[in-house]
């Protein structure tokens, strides 16, 4: 699977959109994007995911660059809760169990 | 609703003793996967399972035990030659087929007293 690159942490003011970059330049052709946030002392939650074109869901957007070397996640309007630490992960969708290790992604803060 | 339900949420265990950490799931996933989880560190994976019957070490074995007796239970048992077993666990699940995501549990944090 290929490494992604976070900054480890962003501040976002309450209301405004959180742009998480990620970094994947060693992606290949048949690797998707995936992104999880985890608040504080619980599991992880799957956010949104994407192979080439960007995605939109109830939770946020996810815009892949043409060559899919990047990504970044955008939370539209950020609230207090979307506070947490958000994980990009690159791997392939096959047959088998996927063994993904989670770094130590970005901490975002909304101030309010 | 379908989840995973980890249990206990917390627990305390005394130097020289195993303990086994509870993970269920409904979601009709094939894979489940136990993740250690250190302070201010990511995730890193213990074991893995993608079968009945059948599971495979993932980077951090050393120490820790599992079983898949069925397909919706994966319990993880923490031996007493884990050496600095103190952590937040969390077990997950996925489907084989199809880029879906992992649905994890609730974690289970262990303290060693």
């Amino acid at each position: 699977d290929a490494k992604t690159t976070q900054p480890p942490s962003m501040d976002c003011a309450e209301g405004r959109a959180a742009n998480l970059p990620c970094n994947h330049s060693t992606i290949s052709g048949n690797e998707y994007v995936y992104w999880y946030r985890q608040i504080h002392s619980q599991g992880p939650q799957y956010i949104i995911h994407g192979l080439k074109n960007n995605e939109t869901n109830e939770m946020a957007s996810l815009i892949i660059t043409e060559d899919r070397k990047s990504s970044t996640l955008i939370l539209p309007h950020a609230t207090l809760r979307d506070t947490a630490v958000y994980y990009c992960i690159v791997h392939i969708s096959s047959g088998s169990a996927r063994q993904l290790t989670f770094g130590s992604g970005t901490q975002l803060t909304v101030l309010p | 609703d379908g989840g995973i339900t980890q249990s206990p949420k917390y627990l305390f265990r005394k130097e020289g003793q195993n303990v086994t950490l509870s993970c269920e799931q409904n979601l009709n996933h094939d894979a489940m996967y136990w993740y250690r989880q250190d302070p201010g560190q990511g995730l890193r994976l213990i074991y893995y399972s993608q079968i009945v019957n059948d599971f495979q070490k993932g980077d951090i074995a050393e120490g820790y035990s599992v079983s898949r007796e069925k397909k919706e239970s994966f319990p993880l048992t923490v031996t007493s030659a884990q050496k600095n077993p103190t952590a937040f666990y969390l077990c997950a699940s996925s489907p084989l087929i199809g880029p879906y995501g992992y649905t994890f549990g609730s974690g289970t944090r262990l303290t060693v007293v």
